[in-house]
């Protein structure tokens, strides 16, 4: 099945900076890949997905890239807020199945 | 908010323990996913069902077991729980069997400390 890994674990950035978040997924049927924020007691949310036949996608201050030769996908926060501070999660989802596999997810926290 | 119920919030519990997690989707939405976060770890899937069949199945130990029912609300049921088991289970819900979009909708989780 399809794995996917998610890098770092942990991020810190002063208010302001830039953050990346990358992911490598191992299934090349996958074709969808959502990136989801869980604020501290709530549940996981999208915020913005891209599919395999696009290079890169952009909503504000968010932009997700995806390199399907590699495959590996990254997700771009600039311009950091203090509400950026989240548990970031990518996924893949293989056009053959109905799962969602996630990474372990992603600690984000900006500094004021 | 999501729109996707869960009870109860929190639960607390002793080894050996049956507890039973309720998850009411999205209006609308016919397919359920069940999944647990552990400390440090991520999204682990659980199970999927759709319109009250069961569609996809993940790392769900024996000990577990989930259903839809018609009005397609959702119960998990973990019996002879273990320390182990301590962890918050999210459910998700979503219109398609195969979602076409990476659009899950999560509730906010059942916390559930095996004691």
């Amino acid at each position: 099945g399809e794995n996917v890994e998610q890098h770092p674990s942990t991020l810190s950035v002063q208010e302001g900076d830039s953050a990346v978040i990358k992911c490598t997924y191992s299934d090349s049927a996958s074709n969808y890949f959502p990136w989801y924020k869980q604020e501290l007691g709530k549940g996981p949310q999208l915020i913005i997905d891209i599919r395999s036949n696009v290079g890169e996608k952009k909503d504000q201050r968010i932009a997700v890239t995806l390199n399907k030769t590699a495959k590996h996908f990254s997700l771009h926060i600039t311009e950091t807020q203090p509400e950026d501070s989240a548990v970031y999660f990518c996924a893949a989802i293989p056009n053959t199945g109905n799962q969602f596999y996630f990474g372990t997810g992603t600690s984000l926290t900006v500094i004021p | 908010d999501s729109g996707v119920t869960q009870t109860p919030k929190h639960l607390i519990t002793a080894t050996g323990q049956r507890v039973t997690l309720r998850c009411s989707p999205r209006s609308g939405d016919l397919s359920v996913y069940w999944y647990q976060q552990s400390l440090d770890q991520g999204l682990q899937f659980l199970i999927q069902y759709y319109n009250g069949e069961e569609r996809a199945k993940g790392n769900i130990l024996e000990r577990f077991s989930a259903q839809q029912f018609p009005d397609l609300h959702s119960e998990l049921n973990l019996s002879s729980l273990e320390l182990g088991d301590s962890a918050l289970y999210f459910c998700a819900s979503s219109t398609r069997d195969r979602p076409k979009t990476g659009e899950l909708f999560f509730g906010e989780g059942s916390r559930l400390t095996v004691l």
